[in-house]
Order: structure tokens, then sequence, then C-alpha cells
């Protein structure tokens, strides 16, 4: 059976810095594109980034360019969001998602809080 | 970015009766790869995301058949033939055609 759990969330203050994890079981991440979707609180879903299944090609959402990486592990069969220079509009409930295109499988999300 | 608009954003259903919401995309979404990437997905409160059809009218197993999807070019529809009180929730229609992918407002069923 497919899990994807998230992990890392919490709540920090503005510019801080945090890195979520998506421990991923029941398949193997190789040959998978991967992604970050994020909810702010009441709100609707967003795209954050997507991650090729070999690591080579990187999307983000303009909001997150130049603040935010996501990477993998393929041996680890893990996802990470490396989230840098956080402010108070990154406030959400962050998921991993597999294959970006049509997404079957999320997990349950970690929050994350930014605030002072 | 491609613009999904949804309606209605807040959809009052009646059991038994059937409820639509459209999507309509700011442009197509047929991929290069002949594929149209249009997905639906329900959020009920407190849950994740749950696809229920994908590429426009494919249902996912273990979604009940009375949710079907349609559609084309830059208009799109969710149906659902009879609701249920299992069907109160948040729907959202996504693209996954060109990046960034883009979701819809999200449209809220709520049994009236």
């Amino acid at each position: 059976e497919v899990h994807l759990v998230e992990s890392g969330g919490g709540l920090v203050q503005p510019g801080d810095s945090l890195r979520l994890s998506c421990a991923a079981s029941g398949f193997s991440l190789s040959g998978v594109w991967m992604s970050w979707v994020r909810q702010a609180p009441g709100k609707g879903l967003e795209w954050v980034a997507t991650i090729k299944d070999d690591g080579t090609e990187k999307y983000y959402v303009d909001s997150v360019k130049g603040r935010f990486t996501i990477s993998r592990d393929n041996v680890e069969n893990s996802l990470y969001l490396q989230m840098n220079r956080l402010t108070a509009e990154d406030t959400a409930v962050y998921y991993c998602a597999r294959n970006p295109r049509s997404p079957i499988y999320w997990g349950q999300g970690t929050l994350v809080t930014v605030s002072s | 970015d491609i613009v999904m608009t949804q309606s209605p954003l807040s959809l009052p259903g009646t059991l038994g009766q059937p409820a639509s919401i459209s999507c309509r995309p700011t442009q197509s979404l047929t991929h290069n790869d002949g594929n149209t990437y249009l997905n639906w997905f329900q959020q009920r409160p407190g849950q994740s995301p749950r696809r229920l059809i994908y590429e426009v009218s494919k249902r996912d197993s273990g979604v009940p058949d009375r949710f079907s999807g349609s559609g084309s070019g830059t208009d799109f529809t969710l149906k659902i033939s009879r609701v249920e009180a299992e069907d109160v929730g948040v729907y959202y229609c996504m693209q996954g055609t060109h990046w960034p992918y883009t979701f819809g407002q999200g449209t809220k069923l709520e049994i009236k």
C-alpha cells in the first residue's frame, strides 16, 4: 500500500528556515515525479514545486523561487523541501504528492506556521 | 499561468438530486502528448485531497459511479448524479498540462 508521510513542520519566525521531509513507502521513488502542494488555512490548494524522477529538472511557483528548494533521495525513498526566508504568506499545510500531472497519492500534510 | 475558474463556489445540494460544477481554464489543456490533464478532487473537512477523476473523464477506483467528468477545450464539468450526505466537502478542478499546475478556487458542497 502506498503511503506518503510528511514531517518537519512547525512554528517559526519570519525570515527563518525549515526543511520538510516526505517519506514514501509501498513504492519506489525512482522513476516517479513528485511535488509539494500547500494549502493556507481556510484557503485553496497551490502547487509549490515539482521535481523530475531523477532530480534533473525542478519547477517552482513564482512566489517561492529563490527561497525554496525541492530535492529527493531515491535511495532513502524521501522527498524534501528546503524553505528559506519564510514569510507569513508561507503559512500553510504542506502536502507531498506523487505523479504531479494527476496526483492520486497525497500525504496527510504537515503544518508550517510563520509568525512572530 | 492558467487560471481555473470554477462555478458555483457554493453549491447547496439536495439529497438524491443531481449537482454539477463547472471548470473553465483560460487556455486549452491538451498536452503535446495528446492527453488532457484535467483532474477533479474532493476534500472533506480535515482530510487530504482525494482524486475522483483524471484526464477529464476517467474515474478512479473506488469512486462511486454517481461521479462523472466531461468536457473539452476550455469547458469541463463534474457531475454528481444523486447527491449523498457523504459528498459534503470542497471540490477542486486542477490542470496538470502547463506548469505551474493550477487549481480552481474550490466549490463547497453542502446539503441544504
